[in-house]
């Protein structure tokens, strides 16, 4: 079975930019979720998708926005982007049960 | 604020040491995750505990839940080179679908 897929896998953007982030999680799995990775505040939870409907948010800003498609394939937008954008973004899908399977991340440098 | 800490933030080691690693919170998690990322990847789920002074082992891991069921500790037997990477723990609860990630402990394990 495949894993979670994340694409474009490294992504270079000048600020007030916007990006849009790709997730394919993997065949069955309804449940995603996105993440910020940074060295400073770790590993931090952005929102997370159920059948297309967001289920759970976390605190960013306005900025930051998600979807889910009918195929259960995510994307998340970053708009105006700052500096302090730059991370590893990080996808997780997730059958029924709480194992959460991770995506290699898209890291995005904004300068 | 960090919701989970852990202790210590970063560790080197000789290859065949036994290390602990620690994760601390004032709150009371339904369940609690253990996960490691190597870099350039995502994190990847090494167990889930859910009752307060549970207590499972993975080979040379072993993983416990305080009775509390606010912290819980990683520890490795004879550590190895492959064991090198970022260990994370996550707590979650049983009435949400979101996870909160701890700061994270960065092992090295010196060949």
């Amino acid at each position: 079975k495949a894993g979670v897929t994340q694409t474009p896998r490294y992504l270079i953007k000048t600020r007030g930019q916007q990006v849009t982030l790709s997730c394919s999680p993997i065949s069955g799995h309804r449940s995603v979720s996105w993440y910020q990775q940074t060295p400073g505040q770790g590993l931090q939870f952005l929102f997370e998708y159920f059948s297309e409907t967001q289920r759970n948010k976390g605190n960013f800003p306005g900025r930051f926005s998600g979807r889910q498609f009918s195929n259960s394939r995510s994307e998340m937008n970053v708009s105006t982007l700052e500096l302090g954008d730059s991370a590893l973004y990080l996808c997780a899908s997730r059958p029924v049960s709480d194992e959460q399977f991770f995506g290699p991340g898209t890291r995005l440098t904004v300068l | 604020t960090q919701l989970l800490e852990q202790s210590p933030q970063f560790l080197s080691i000789q290859e065949g040491e036994n290390l602990t690693v620690y994760c601390n919170s004032s709150s009371v998690f339904s369940s609690l995750q253990w996960y490691r990322q190597e870099p350039g990847e995502g994190p990847v789920l090494l167990v889930t505990v859910v009752t307060g002074g549970e207590v499972k082992k993975l080979k040379r891991l072993t993983f416990q839940f305080g009775d509390a069921r606010k912290d819980s500790s990683l520890h490795i037997t004879a550590a190895q080179p492959g064991d090198t990477g970022l260990y994370l723990c996550a707590g979650g609860w049983n009435t949400g679908n979101q996870f909160y990630f701890g700061t994270g402990t960065s092992l090295t394990v010196i060949p």
